[in-house]
């Protein structure tokens, strides 16, 4: 069975800077979807960004940009030039088949 | 704003009772999902509904069923209620089904069992 790990329950970064969350994920299948969602305190549910396990190519979204290393199963999320908008739960998820199972998630604090 | 609307956005009820969440999914969407957000459990995965046909089962209990109109909103029937089902329920919509789709999420309903 497929799983996702996101080994960091809570992370904190000063305003401005760079940091960067973590997710390990288990698979054998081939072809698979991976994405980071972010749920604010509105707990609306939110994507960030998206990797076709297919691409080498690491996915990029503006500030949001991905480090998908697909034989060692990790899938991290790196947030450039942090904003306290950016303060949320972020959780790592994986898709295959239409279903979609998700890490416990990770919360980030941004300090002023 | 995905699109998704899904009502109740609150429901508090008592243990043994039944209640019935809906989902009205973006113009256009034929797939609907249904997610249990708990405390303990996280995020999980329930069912998905495809043109009105079911395509997909996760964690879903027994006591818990789903069901997409000709319409294609869906509701998700949960009986016998305990307190371990207080959770926010999400419901999720993409244009078809597979792994290229997006699912757009509504809002969610905070389902509290007492």
């Amino acid at each position: 069975a497929q799983t996702v790990t996101q080994s960091q329950p809570e992370m904190s970064v000063q305003e401005a800077e760079t940091v960067t969350l973590s997710c390990t994920y288990d698979t054998s299948e081939s072809d698979y979807y991976l994405f980071w969602y972010k749920q604010p305190p509105s707990r609306q549910m939110i994507l960030v960004i998206r990797q076709e396990a297919y691409k080498q190519q690491n996915a990029t979204e503006n500030r949001f940009s991905v480090n998908f290393q697909k034989a060692a199963k990790s899938f991290s999320l790196k947030i450039s030039d942090s904003q306290l908008g950016d303060a949320a739960m972020y959780f790592c998820a994986y898709r295959s088949d239409d279903k979609i199972i998700f890490g416990k998630g990770t919360r980030l604090h941004i300090l002023p | 704003d995905s699109g998704v609307t899904q009502t109740p956005k609150h429901l508090i009820t008592a243990t043994g009772q039944r209640v019935t969440l809906r989902c009205s999914p973006r113009s256009g969407d034929l797939s609907v999902y249904w997610y249990q957000q708990s405390l303990d459990q996280g995020l999980q995965f329930l069912i998905q509904y495809y043109n009105g046909e079911e395509r997909a089962k996760g964690n879903i209990l027994e006591r818990f069923s789903a069901q997409q109109f000709p319409d294609l909103h869906s509701e998700l029937n949960l009986s016998s209620l305990e307190l371990g089902d207080s959770a926010l329920y999400f419901c999720a919509s993409s244009e078809t089904s597979g792994n290229l789709y997006e699912q757009y999420f509504g809002p969610g309903t905070r389902l509290t069992v007492t």
